[in-house]
């Protein structure tokens, strides 16, 4: 049972335009989200994250918002860069956890110049 | 202030033999975490662990796995008797606090391959 979903394994957008990247959960003991990037041969990099008791959280390009009733998050990113082209990762935790994080599968953002 | 350390990067071993993989949390980071990515997959947790205590092991096979994080030294994750299906990238993740809003910061990886 896969409690975080990314059900896009792969995205492709213009150089300048919005990505948009989504997330399902189904684990409604989660209260705290994360989104990480990955490049090849690399460990994942932290980008943002947001709290339950948020629905948006804002880092410069970078938005990711939250949708608690229909367990939903997403990442948006404006203008998406060549640069942003990574494996995203959608992760989540809640608090009596110990920072145990649950991953999703990744979307692969592609930026074309 | 150095990042996370994982050595080796690659790791080659054959079916029964033992894989020893090493993490390097950050200075001043006390707990550490160990996940595994298998091709395509996302992260899967593994392991925390807290200086020389085993937090939550709830990621970890039952047989073969162990993990340990001393008062001095890296953390270590070993694999008795590797099998194919151990092949995986293994990332270690520390953090100066177990609470889930406090960032965990990544390593770049062992890549286990398993012949």
């Amino acid at each position: 049972d896969q409690q975080v979903k990314q059900n896009s394994p792969s995205l492709s957008v213009q150089e300048g335009r919005i990505s948009i990247l989504n997330c399902d959960y189904t684990n409604s003991m989660f209260d705290y989200f994360l989104w990480y990037k990955k490049y090849p041969a690399e460990g994942p990099t932290f980008l943002i994250s947001i709290s339950s008791i948020k629905d948006k959280n804002e880092d410069g390009r970078f938005t990711v918002f939250l949708n608690k009733s229909a367990k939903h998050l997403s990442l948006h990113i404006v203008p998406s860069q060549p640069g942003d082209s990574a494996v995203y990762f959608c992760a989540a935790s809640y608090n009596t956890n110990a920072g145990k994080s649950t991953f999703g599968d990744g979307t692969t953002l592609t930026v074309k110049p | 202030n150095a990042g996370v350390m994982q050595n080796p990067r690659h790791l080659v071993r054959r079916r029964g033999q033992e894989a020893r993989l090493r993490c390097s949390p950050m200075k001043g980071h006390s707990h550490v975490y160990w996940y595994r990515q298998l091709p395509e997959e996302g992260l899967k947790f593994m392991v925390y662990l807290q200086k020389e205590n085993i937090i939550d092991e709830s990621g970890m096979p039952k047989e073969r796995f162990s993990a340990e994080f001393p008062k001095e030294g890296p953390s270590i994750l070993r694999i008795q008797q590797v099998v194919r299906g151990d092949s995986a990238a293994y990332f270690c993740a520390s953090s100066s606090s177990g609470a889930p809003q406090v960032t965990q910061y990544f390593g770049p990886g062992t890549r286990l391959t398993v012949l």
